[in-house]
C-alpha cells in the first residue's frame, strides 16, 4: 500500500476536464512540494508537474497543479486520447532522505 | 539531447546478485543526484535509493536498506544498483532518474530495465 493516495482509475471524455487527488500528511505532502508524473507502457516516466504547480518546458498548460495542506492535485484539460496513462504523484522529504510516490491513477479518455 | 539508459537486468533466482547500470549523456551527470526507482508488476512507483552528486552520501528504502547498494563513477557518467540477497518482491523495472533540488523532484528518467527474480 503506498503512503500517498490516490483514485486507482478515472475516466472521462475526449475534451472533458479531469482532477486526479493525491492525499498524503503532515509527514510528507504536508511538508514539503509535490510532483507529478506521466506514465505510458514502454516509455520513460516524464515529469508534469513540480514544485506543486510548476509546468517543465514542453508540457502543455492543459497539465497543471495545486497543493493544500496534505493534499494535492492534478488538472488535465481539454482531455486527449494521448492523454490515457498512468499518473503519480511524488514527494520527497527536504532531506532526501526518503521519497514517496502514490499508488497511480489510471486515466482513461473514452 | 539529455538521456539516461539503464541496463543490466535478467531473470535471477531469489538470494542471487544483479548489477544494474545505467549511462547517462547529453547533461554534466557530476552535477546531478541521481536515483533508482522501481515499480512492480501491476503495482505503482517505489522509491528505491538516491545518491548524492558526488557520492558522498546515500538514502535506500527500507525494502532494500542492507541488500542494495547505490554508487556511481562520474568519470564513466555511470550510475549503479548492485542488488543482493535477491527476493521475488524485488521483481520490478527499474528505473534511473536524475533529482532536482531543492525542493526534490525527478526531472530524467529512463525507459527502465527489467529485473525478474524467480526460483
Amino acid at each position: 500500500q503506498s503512503v500517498l493516495t490516490q483514485p486507482p482509475s478515472m475516466s472521462a471524455a475526449p475534451g472533458q476536464k479531469v482532477t486526479i487527488s493525491c492525499s498524503g500528511s503532515s509527514s510528507n505532502i504536508g511538508n514539503s512540494y509535490v510532483s507529478w508524473y506521466q506514465l505510458l507502457p514502454g516509455t520513460a516516466p516524464k515529469l508534469l508537474i513540480y514544485d506543486n504547480n510548476k509546468r517543465p518546458s514542453g508540457i502543455p498548460d492543459r497539465f497543471s497543479g495545486s497543493k493544500s495542506d496534505t493534499s494535492a492535485t492534478l488538472g488535465i484539460t481539454g482531455l486527449q486520447t494521448g492523454d490515457e496513462a498512468d499518473y503519480y504523484c511524488g514527494t520527497c522529504e527536504s532531506s532526501l532522505s526518503a521519497c514517496v510516490f502514490g499508488g497511480g491513477t489510471k486515466l482513461t479518455v473514452l | 539531447q539529455a538521456q539516461v539508459v539503464e541496463s543490466g537486468g535478467g531473470v535471477v533466482q531469489p538470494g542471487r546478485s544483479l548489477r544494474l547500470s545505467c549511462a547517462a549523456s547529453g547533461f554534466t551527470f557530476r552535477n546531478y543526484g541521481m536515483n533508482w526507482v522501481r515499480q512492480a508488476p501491476g503495482k505503482g512507483l517505489e522509491w528505491v535509493a538516491v545518491i548524492w552528486y558526488d557520492g558522498n552520501k546515500k538514502e535506500y528504502a527500507d525494502s532494500v536498506k542492507g541488500r542494495f547498494t547505490i554508487s556511481r563513477d562520474n568519470s564513466k557518467n555511470t550510475l549503479y544498483l548492485q542488488m543482493n540477497s535477491l527476493r521475488l518482491e524485488d521483481t520490478a523495472i527499474y528505473y534511473c532518474a536524475t533529482i532536482v533540488g531543492p525542493r526534490w523532484y525527478f526531472d530524467l528518467w529512463g525507459r527502465g530495465t527489467l529485473v525478474t527474480v524467480s526460483s
